[in-house]
């Protein structure tokens, strides 16, 4: 058990580009959790796994974001045609006990 | 609606000082999950404890203790004898319990916690 992690570590892109994150959970963890974490503000739910079925989005998921898990293993998040906005820190976190986070992706839109 | 409210924004100690930190919680679930996190400068979110509605007992973890009190609806996080490496920002948080989506977690606007030296 190596816990969560995630690639890349830090992002930066302009505006307009497309980003892709990865995470990769815990193993033995079948929930998989993506959040979004802005500057001074916690985190906030974007979507989640159950295995390989994406079963609730978050509002905050707009139709620019898509996420994937192909065989309910490492998940994806893609970001198209980012926008200033989404600068933030993005978290995936597999279920267990409790909640466990990765170290997430720093995405800096410039 | 479910609510995390971390009321102190900032807190400055000088080592070896006790903290409190303070969690206020609303739900209308009967059931949910309260739990603690910490965020080091490094920025990894570290699980400190998760809490279910049905205990009410306090809990201690070497110089972490935990006081949950329904009646107020409250989840305290105190350090004793704070240490240089517990400044980072804490976070509270609620999740229904029984749901199917259990890991969906509302977060506070956390608090951070410098300890001087």
């Amino acid at each position: 058990d190596t816990g969560v992690s995630q690639d890349p570590r830090h992002k930066i892109t302009k505006r307009g580009q497309n980003v892709t994150f990865r995470c990769d959970p815990i193993s033995e963890h079948n929930r998989l959790y993506w959040y979004r974490q802005t500057l001074g503000q916690g985190p906030e739910f974007l979507t989640y796994f159950q295995n390989e079925a994406q079963l609730e989005k978050s509002r905050l998921l707009s139709d620019r974001f898509s996420a994937e898990r192909p065989k309910g293993s490492f998940s994806t998040l893609e970001i198209q045609r980012t926008e200033q906005g989404d600068s933030a820190m993005y978290l995936c976190a597999s279920e267990g006990v409790g909640m466990y986070f990765g170290p997430g992706t720093r995405l800096t839109v410039t | 609606a479910q609510k995390v409210t971390q009321a102190q924004t900032e807190i400055s100690v000088v080592e070896k000082e006790d903290v409190t930190l303070d969690c206020v919680y609303e739900t209308r679930d009967t059931t949910y999950y309260l739990f603690w996190y910490k965020q080091p400068p490094s920025g990894e979110l570290v699980f400190l404890i998760r809490r279910n509605s049905f205990d009410e007992q306090n809990e201690i973890s070497g110089r972490y203790s935990w006081n949950f009190q329904k009646s107020t609806s409250s989840f305290n996080f105190t350090i004793t004898a704070s240490q240089v490496v517990d400044s980072a920002v804490y976070f509270c948080a609620l999740t229904p319990r029984g749901s199917s989506n259990t890991g969906k977690l509302i977060f506070g606007q956390g608090t951070t916690l410098q300890v001087k030296p």
